[in-house]
């Protein structure tokens, strides 16, 4: 089955420390995996894509497929940084994306 | 950046009427358009892939003949929902895929529909 999992409904860090969401996929072929970010009353937008290895501001993730996992990582939180995350996967060559239930990062001054 | 825009970004309708939403790519094309519904506090819950000129796709669960899309164009997608009803309540959301380069998917900004 196709999944997406994220555990964690709701993340809470002080400003400065390191932060990780988590994120669990299921695929039985070569998954494809992305991170979307959504601020307060924006849109969801991409935040960054496993295959180009970037990492956005100041945040990476690894696909480690041992583990099935593509957590999404910064050394340091910034209170901007607060935000919906949502991990997904596409799951076709017609890049539909599911998704998981998404995390709320809140990071306190 | 390129932008995807969705309208109406709130209705109301009666039950039993009819609401059409619409999905427009404004400055690149889309071959591939999709349609997500989100419940409050939920994760996006995909509906259809919409195709230009061909049928959309539906997903396991959702009845296309109470989902209605027509994707006419490489910029537009329209989803219709029929015979509304208040458990038809949410936030629809759709998304683009740009034709050309690195195959991004853009966002709209959201569709809340109410049907009291």
């Amino acid at each position: 089955a196709q999944r997406v999992t994220q555990p964690e409904k709701l993340l809470s860090v002080f400003k400065g420390a390191p932060v990780e969401l988590k994120c669990n996929y299921s695929y039985s072929g070569s998954p494809e995996l992305f991170w979307y970010v959504q601020y307060s009353r924006q849109r969801l937008q991409l935040l960054l894509r496993h295959i180009s290895r970037e990492s956005i501001k100041g945040f990476t993730a690894d696909l480690n497929k041992g583990e099935t996992s593509f957590h999404l990582k910064k050394p340091f939180a910034q209170e901007e940084d607060s935000a919906m995350y949502y991990c997904a996967l596409k799951v076709d060559s017609s890049y539909k994306l599911i998704f998981g239930s998404g995390t709320r990062l809140l990071v306190r001054p | 950046g390129a932008v995807v825009s969705q309208h109406p970004s709130w209705v109301i309708c009666k039950s039993g009427t009819s609401v059409k939403i619409e999905c427009r790519s404004l400055d690149f094309q889309a071959t591939t358009m999709f349609w997500y519904r989100q419940f409050p506090k939920q994760s996006l819950m995909l509906m259809a892939t919409s195709n230009e000129g061909s049928k959309a796709t539906y997903e396991q669960g959702v009845e296309k003949d109470k989902f209605l899309i027509n994707h006419a164009s490489l910029t537009l997608s329209t989803l219709t929902v029929t015979s509304a009803h208040p458990e038809d309540s949410s936030f629809y959301i759709c998304s683009a895929r740009e034709d050309r380069g690195r195959n991004t998917i853009y966002f709209g900004e959201g569709s809340w529909l109410t049907v009291v």
